[in-house]
């Protein structure tokens, strides 16, 4: 079956930067999604990495390695608005059919 | 644009009771997920379905059943509600190559 695993929790200061690991074993992976939930809300796509190397969103980016089953989100010059929970994800498993996520890594940056 | 509608947004419901989680989008996509979120569990997959006319189990089925009867609507039916279904219920679509899901605001529901 498929599996993402992530860290549970993370801290880190307000302006520096974090990040946030996620390792897999699927069968017939396609790609790595990652996602950001505030408290109360609901889980907003951040970015999708089909092939390996870094993709750059503004003060985020992440990175693929499908050699090593990984990949990682980057947030960068973190801001408080940034304390949320994300969540890795394997959009097309299940033979293209399902979505499976991480348990999600709880962001706490302090000041 | 309305994107995707759950509705109810929150209900307590006895043990035992039927409910219907009810999910509406308008983007014409195919694809679309009933998740239930809980704390240090993340987000499982009850039920999910391809296109209209087929469905499928995901990780978490039992207790929990879907119809498609079109694109737009994805209705999650518990049939007889037990205190260990109290959870975040979140209604998704999938559109685009990258997989994207687009999520719904979220249904609580407590069983009591």
């Amino acid at each position: 079956g498929q599996s993402l695993e992530q860290p549970s929790e993370v801290t880190a200061v307000e302006g520096a930067i974090v990040q946030i690991n996620c390792t897999y074993q699927t069968s017939g992976f396609y790609g790595l999604s990652w996602y950001q939930q505030h408290d109360g809300g609901a889980p907003t796509f951040l970015s999708y990495n089909a092939l390996d190397g870094l993709e750059e969103t503004g003060r985020f980016s992440s990175f693929l390695s499908r050699s090593d089953s990984y990949g990682y989100l980057l947030l960068q010059e973190l801001q408080m608005k940034d304390s949320a929970s994300y969540f890795c994800a394997d959009p097309h498993s299940g033979g293209y059919q399902k979505v499976t996520f991480g348990i999600g890594t709880k962001l706490q940056v302090i000041p | 644009t309305a994107g995707i509608t759950q509705a109810p947004t929150s209900q307590i419901l006895a043990a035992g009771r039927s409910m219907t989680l009810r999910c509406t989008q308008d983007m014409r996509h195919n694809a679309m997920y009933w998740y239930r979120q809980d704390l240090g569990l993340g987000l499982r997959l009850i039920h999910y379905s391809n296109t209209a006319g087929t469905t499928g189990k995901g990780e978490v089925p039992d207790g929990y059943s879907v119809s498609r009867a079109n694109t737009d609507d994805f209705p999650l039916t518990l049939a007889s509600a037990v205190p260990s279904q109290t959870s975040v219920y979140f209604c998704a679509t999938k559109g685009g190559d990258t997989g994207e899901l687009f999520f719904g605001e979220g249904s609580r529901l407590t069983v009591l």
